[in-house]
């Protein structure tokens, strides 16, 4: 089953924008991670964050965990036509299994 | 390209018959899972390896599907009987769990179409 679900499914935006994303899952979790998946090909692996840690950046990318609500939001500052893409969260749960889970995606198509 | 490389890249079949798939892994990384995406979903889990031991799989792995991973490095995954809902894409990755730590890194997948 997957625990996460991203929202909104689906965002355009102008070239040069800030582009938010948003994830909610429902169990405790070790970590959360964000991908990246052009299409039709494999997910690039963006960031990682640690249950611990409540916002981390790389880049134009910063993330946020919220524990208490079970969300998590990427944000993508100064958009790129490149920046198209389905973007995903995924759950690394502390039960002590280490398969990740996915949600259903974002798709973000940034037009220029 | 992450280093994760898998093939065929795309395969067309006809129900009922048998497809194997290959992964092979980033060499260092002692991890590797399968994944299985269709249209419009996030990758959904099906097994994973640490070294050659297979230690999960999920329910969705139903008796039709095996995989191996006999030296610990590459990894296959064959369908049996193949049925037109197992059309998807399907998705290795490989990590190294450092600190707790289980950064998955995907190959570009193999799309599977069962006519």
């Amino acid at each position: 089953s997957q625990q996460g679900e991203e929202d909104p499914q689906a965002l355009s935006i102008q070239e040069g924008e800030n582009a938010t994303m948003n994830c909610s899952y429902k169990t405790s979790i070790n970590n959360l991670q964000w991908y990246r998946q052009n299409s039709g090909r494999g997910l690039v692996h963006l960031i990682l964050i640690r249950s611990n840690e409540r916002e981390k950046h790389s880049g134009r990318l910063r993330v946020t965990l919220d524990t208490s609500k079970k969300s998590s939001s990427l944000l993508i500052t100064a958009s790129r036509a490149a920046d198209t893409a389905s973007y995903f969260c995924a759950t690394d749960p502390n039960s002590g299994n280490t398969p990740l889970v996915f949600g259903k995606g974002t798709r973000l198509s940034v037009i220029a | 390209d992450t280093g994760v490389s898998q093939d065929p890249r795309h395969k067309i079949t006809k129900r009922g018959q048998n497809v194997t798939f290959r992964c092979d892994p980033i060499s260092e990384h002692n991890r590797l899972y399968w994944y299985r995406q269709t249209l419009g979903q996030g990758p959904e889990f099906l097994t994973y390896f640490q070294n050659e031991a297979q230690l999960e799989k999920s329910r969705l792995l139903s008796d039709r599907f095996s995989a191996e991973r006999p030296k610990g490095s590459f990894s296959t995954l064959e369908i049996q009987r193949t049925e037109q809902g197992d059309s998807a894409m399907y998705l290795c990755a490989s990590s190294h769990l450092r600190s707790g730590l289980d950064t998955q890194y995907f190959g570009p997948g193999t799309r599977l179409t069962v006519l």
